[in-house]
């Protein structure tokens, strides 16, 4: 299988606790992104990389989260002393460097629940 | 700031029953609008890139236009297998070179 994979899929915890989720690219895809996504809206842009650059971070993302993408392979979202308004649906997608054709490609994404 | 608008939020088709989805857009200086449809429960999957007023893509029963203010996705004779949501995208070309920024999309139930 050569689609986005990111672990894990369902996450439940609680209020306060540190959270971190993963996400493999495509292997020739050398950029990464991260969404959120809640119910009943569109994605909404986190982050990007390219290669292990995070070139671009939404003004919405909070000091809590924090985003990595070591030797510009696959990448960790950690989101530091949850909140339950962090709960939705985190999803990481990759592309080539020009989404002309093939736009992004999406991972299943992880769903987030903070109780 | 981008915007993305679409109509309607859902709509529900009988199956053969022709309709079109519409996404209307505000973006500096638009790069690209794209298409996606999503299944519950799983991400996004691309369907079509449109760059500029007047072109078309075509895959099996969706057609999608574009103009300078919106974009339609026309379904051709539904299948119960197209219902999802389908979300409509655009990339500015501000700078933000990679950033998608989406509508809220359209639910799409289609029955026998």
């Amino acid at each position: 299988d050569t689609g986005v994979s990111q672990d894990p899929r369902h996450k439940i915890t609680k209020r306060g606790q540190n959270v971190t989720f993963r996400c493999d690219p495509i292997s020739e895809h050398n950029r990464l992104y991260w969404y959120r996504q809640t119910l009943g809206q569109g994605p909404e842009f986190l982050t990007y990389f390219q290669n292990e650059a995070q070139l671009e971070k939404s003004r919405l993302l909070s000091d809590r989260f924090s985003a990595e993408r070591p030797k510009g392979s696959f990448s960790t979202l950690e989101i530091q002393r949850t909140e339950q308004g962090d709960s939705a649906m985190y999803l990481c997608a990759s592309s080539l460097l020009t989404l002309r054709t093939y736009g992004y490609t999406f991972g299943s994404g992880t769903r987030l629940t903070v109780v | 700031e981008d915007q993305v608008t679409q109509s309607p939020e859902a709509l529900r088709l009988q199956e053969g029953e022709s309709s079109s989805l519409n996404c209307s857009y505000t973006v500096s200086g638009l790069r690209g609008l794209f298409w996606y449809r999503q299944d519950p429960g799983k991400g996004p999957e691309f369907l079509f890139t449109l760059y500029s007023a007047g072109e078309e893509k075509e895959k099996e029963r969706l057609k999608a236009t574009l103009t300078k203010k919106e974009s339609f996705l026309h379904i051709t004779a539904p299948k119960p297998e197209d219902s999802a949501t389908y979300l409509c995208a655009v990339q500015a070309g501000d700078g933000t070179a990679s950033k998608l920024t989406f509508g809220t999309g359209t639910r799409l139930q289609v029955t026998l």
